[in-house]
């Protein structure tokens, strides 16, 4: 099946500092999204991006589909974005999502 | 404002003992997803219903099973559960469109005594 790797596996920053995470799967996709898991396990979709840039607030994500890779974006981090980012592939016909290994995110004060 | 609501939010069961979990949705979406997501893990498929049809992955244990009675309504049924079941289950929708992303409900975490 398809691969999915995330880089880095733990970052810790600072209080507005601005961080890139990146997504590269092993396969073509039709499609892939970016989550959020809080600390208290609930995942928040932020991005539903198959191909280019989007932005909301801080956070922006860009997508090269022909070269197999994901981007996300935050900038001027706060302690609220602390929590496990994770992107997550479609494939297949009902758009099973396989997700990624993720990315543990402490901000600190 | 909840479109996934998965209930309940925490249960204990006792090892061995069945246990359902409940989704629900207002979305009105076709296809339905449950997963399974243990500690320090991502979450992994373990089956879907597109519409009535029941879907299971090769690798979902077979103690695991699920009922779609109706559009609204997925449950997940863990037989016999085990240590090794302890997790959060999440449930997600997603309408079958061209561009149509999965919504997540907040899931239930699952322990077992």
């Amino acid at each position: 099946g398809i691969q999915v790797e995330q880089s880095p596996p733990d970052l810790i920053l600072q209080e507005g500092a601005n961080s890139t995470l990146r997504c590269n799967f092993s396969d073509s996709v039709n499609n892939l999204q970016w989550f959020h898991q809080n600390p208290w396990g609930q995942l928040i979709n932020l991005f539903y991006i198959p191909s280019g840039t989007k932005q909301n607030g801080r956070l922006s994500a860009t997508t090269v589909a022909t070269e197999r890779y994901s981007l996300l974006y935050i900038s001027s981090s706060q302690t609220t974005d602390s929590g496990v980012y994770f992107c997550a592939v479609h494939t297949g016909t009902a758009s099973k999502l396989t997700f990624g290994t993720g990315t543990r995110l402490q901000v600190t004060l | 404002d909840a479109m996934v609501i998965q209930n309940p939010r925490y249960q204990v069961t006792q090892f061995g003992k069945p246990v359902t979990l409940s989704c629900s949705q207002t979305l009105n979406h076709n296809v339905m997803y449950w997963y399974q997501q243990k500690s320090s893990q991502a979450p992994k498929l373990l089956f879907h219903y597109y519409d009535k049809d029941f879907n299971n992955e090769a690798d979902t244990p077979d103690n695991f099973q699920s009922r779609r009675p109706n559009t609204s309504f997925c449950f997940l049924d863990i037989r016999s559960p085990g240590l090794g079941d302890a997790a959060m289950y999440l449930c997600a929708t997603r309408i079958d469109r061209r561009g149509q992303p999965q919504h997540f409900g907040d899931g239930t975490r699952l322990s077992i005594l």
